[in-house]
């Protein structure tokens, strides 16, 4: 397995408090990705990065940051913590962004529950 | 808009029985297909991909087709095991370019829920 780990596992949160989610790599991959995995949704692109301290929005970032200080950690923040944001989030890797000869590597998940 | 439909959405088989699982995309500029398997409360693996020349690819027990004038894939698993009970995801990539570069441009089906029982 890609050495990929998500902290915490899960996680339970109030309406409109802060939450950052933890993504550690060990594989020293240039691209990491923040998804989302809902009920009746097929996997959905939060952010992304391609570099330290480079990343770029996907196609459900409202609500959303990230950073990347280093190349091993990339952070996912709910500056607000809302109901719709309760879900399970999965971090990946990859070592490019052409995929063809690259898949993505993913971690096992953060369960995240906001009431 | 791109879009990755699987069907069907949950399929039970029983031990030993083949099966075979349908991914229906429409995807422009068509880079590759992905088959991934994801097991409860894991991250999705790879199993196999698929680009435009290629028809049928094996892995193990899981061969993957690829019909890119229809726009279909199937994975079809023979001899089915316990563990072979999992979600799996089609996810089809989109030829993309950024920066004199090119990219894949994800998108993924919601999974078919597989069940193999005793």
């Amino acid at each position: 397995d890609a050495g990929i780990t998500q902290s915490p596992r899960h996680k339970v949160t109030e309406t409109g408090t802060p939450v950052t989610l933890r993504c550690h790599q060990t594989e020293n991959h240039r691209y990491m990705y923040w998804y989302r995995q809902d009920p009746g949704h097929g996997l959905r692109l939060i952010h992304y990065s391609y570099g330290v301290k480079d990343t770029d929005k996907g196609e459900v970032s409202d609500g959303y940051s990230v950073s990347r200080s280093k190349t091993e950690d990339f952070l996912l923040t709910l500056e607000s913590a809302t109901s719709s944001q309760t879900s399970v989030y999965f971090c990946a890797i990859s070592a490019f962004r052409d995929l063809l000869g690259s898949p993505l590597h993913f971690g096992n998940g953060t369960r995240l529950t906001v009431t | 808009k791109n879009q990755v439909e699987q069907s069907p959405q949950s399929l039970i088989i029983l031990e030993g029985k083949n099966c075979t699982l349908q991914c229906n995309y429409t995807v422009s500029p068509f880079s590759n297909l992905r088959w991934y398997k994801q097991d409860t409360g894991r991250g999705p693996v790879s199993l196999t991909i698929m680009t435009f020349s290629e028809n049928t690819k094996s892995n193990g027990r899981y061969t993957a087709t690829l019909d890119a004038d229809t726009k279909q894939s199937s994975l079809h698993i023979t001899a089915s095991q316990l563990s072979d009970s999992a979600s799996y995801i089609c996810v089809v990539s989109a030829q993309g370019y950024a920066g004199g570069t090119s990219y894949g441009k994800l998108t993924f089906g919601q999974g078919t829920i597989l069940t193999v029982h005793p």
